[in-house]
């Protein structure tokens, strides 16, 4: 099974608005990763879980706050968000190697969010 | 700083033709690299993974080479068909500070016409 699920597809959302993106995996992957994308742009790297800590954190503005449950879940919490975030959001999952590197990335559906 | 460049662009070719997409990189130092295709509005699909010390991957009709040195690879897609049209992008994994990341391209948009 190489599936990324992500819960919802799509979500729209109120400036003051609280909301939580899901994402899960049951590869045994130990790192997971969100992406923002905008349309016809690449994603855009935000967060990295590497063993269920948070290892890199791109310079995401605070009303975005990821968490890592356990090694198969990853939300993304989002409060009074601005219109620009309204982006396409993607989880990932991969499993490190022993020298830095990474196995193959897989990547979820994504969700379509929509901030008014 | 990785940079990743893909060429062209966009692409509008015959259904059957054989085609090539270019994708190229600046730090040759990297652990892998991946092509994806995304189609409109959805998650990315992996297609291809080639480990820094391989030089070429094949799967089906697609087949992915890797001349890290000259920090290029380039992604061969045989007979297109339409179902083939999507976006690709290629992305390469390098070391930073605090582990390693993928650096994406611009990707490059391919249309197959029946």
């Amino acid at each position: 099974d190489t599936e990324v699920t992500q819960t919802p597809k799509h979500l729209v959302m109120g400036m003051t608005n609280k909301k939580s993106l899901k994402c899960e995996q049951h590869m045994g992957h130990r790192a997971m990763y969100w992406y923002k994308q905008k349309a016809k742009k690449p994603p855009e790297l935000m967060f990295v879980y590497s063993y269920e800590k948070l290892s890199i954190n791109e310079s995401v503005p605070s009303r975005f706050s990821p968490e890592c449950p356990n090694s198969s879940l990853l939300n993304l919490h989002l409060h009074a968000l601005q219109p620009e975030d309204s982006a396409l959001y993607l989880c990932a999952s991969s499993q490190p190697g022993l020298a830095g590197d990474h196995n193959e990335q897989f990547f979820g559906p994504g969700t379509r969010l929509t901030v008014l | 700083k990785q940079e990743v460049t893909q060429i062209p662009a966009a692409l509008s070719v015959p259904e059957g033709e054989n085609l090539v997409l270019n994708c190229s990189f600046t730090d040759s130092a990297i652990y892998n690299l991946q092509w994806f295709r995304q189609d409109p509005g959805k998650g990315l699909t992996s297609l291809l993974l080639i480990q820094s010390s391989q030089r070429e991957q094949t799967s089906g009709r697609l087949n992915a080479s890797l001349d890290k040195s000259s920090g290029r690879s380039t992604l061969y897609i045989a007979a297109s068909q339409p179902g083939d049209s999507a976006t690709y992008l290629c992305a390469v994994r390098s070391r930073v500070a605090s582990g390693s990341r993928l650096t994406f391209g611009e990707g490059t948009q391919l249309t197959v016409n029946p």
